[in-house]
């Protein structure tokens, strides 16, 4: 099991304003890293430390972080943003990185 | 632009010890500034970090895959290595060799290898 817990689906309406949520201990005192994963790809960063995107990650992308939760925002969501979103950040427990068990978007 | 690319075979018997290498481009294994990790994913199933290893050789790995994993490097040849001993069906999986910022961002990755655990 996931130390940090995900929905498992969430779905958008093409334009739309959507939030993705990631909860865990370990988020109060650490940043999340945001990674998007689609069918037989490899996951891409998106998002990571305070709210950085990667070069190449388009700005509807956004992090944000409130007590033990992380958000990653996509502000007008598009057909192509749909795909798997994982969280991970650092954990305290004995594993210096931790996965969330992923969110599938999908895009209506 | 870094480039990570996975090798090794695509198919393991059980009880023997999975072998793969990762080949880095466009940076190197040597820089302070990164951590070289593997990570794993089941087929239809989430992700899942088995251990890292830093350019002086420190490593570490997975409480629960601790026992099985050895993770190395090779500077000479820009690359870095897992091995994960007495497989099972459990440890089918799409391996990815990943670099990782200080910070533990997972900014670059291989494009992944199937193994497969069978007889």
């Amino acid at each position: 099991s996931s130390e940090l817990t995900q929905d498992p689906a969430v779905s958008v309406a093409l334009g739309q304003t959507v939030r993705i949520t990631c909860q865990g201990d370990s988020l109060r005192s650490y940043y999340a890293s945001w990674y998007q994963q689609k069918p037989g790809q490899a996951p891409v960063l998106v998002i990571y430390d305070k709210n950085i995107r990667p070069s190449g990650i388009p700005d509807r992308f956004s992090g944000s972080n409130s007590g033990n939760t992380a958000s990653l925002t996509i502000t007008g969501a598009q057909a192509e943003d749909e795909a798997d979103y994982y969280c991970n950040s650092r954990d305290s427990s004995g594993k210096p990185w931790v996965f969330g068990g992923g969110t599938k978007l999908t895009v209506l | 632009q870094v480039q990570l690319q996975e090798s090794g075979p695509g198919l393991v018997k059980p009880s023997e010890t999975l072998s793969l290498t990762c080949t880095v481009s466009g940076g190197s294994v040597s820089s302070g500034s990164y951590y070289w990790s593997w990570i794993r994913q089941p087929p239809g199933k989430g992700l899942e970090w088995i251990g890292y290893i830093y350019y002086s050789g420190s490593t570490n790995y997975n409480p629960s895959l601790k026992s099985r994993v050895t993770i190395s490097v090779d500077t000479s040849k820009n690359q870095f290595s897992l091995k994960l001993s007495s497989v099972t069906a459990a440890d089918t999986a799409v391996y990815y060799c990943v670099r990782a910022t200080v910070v533990g961002a997972l900014d670059y990755w291989g494009q992944g290898t199937l193994v497969t655990v069978s007889s």
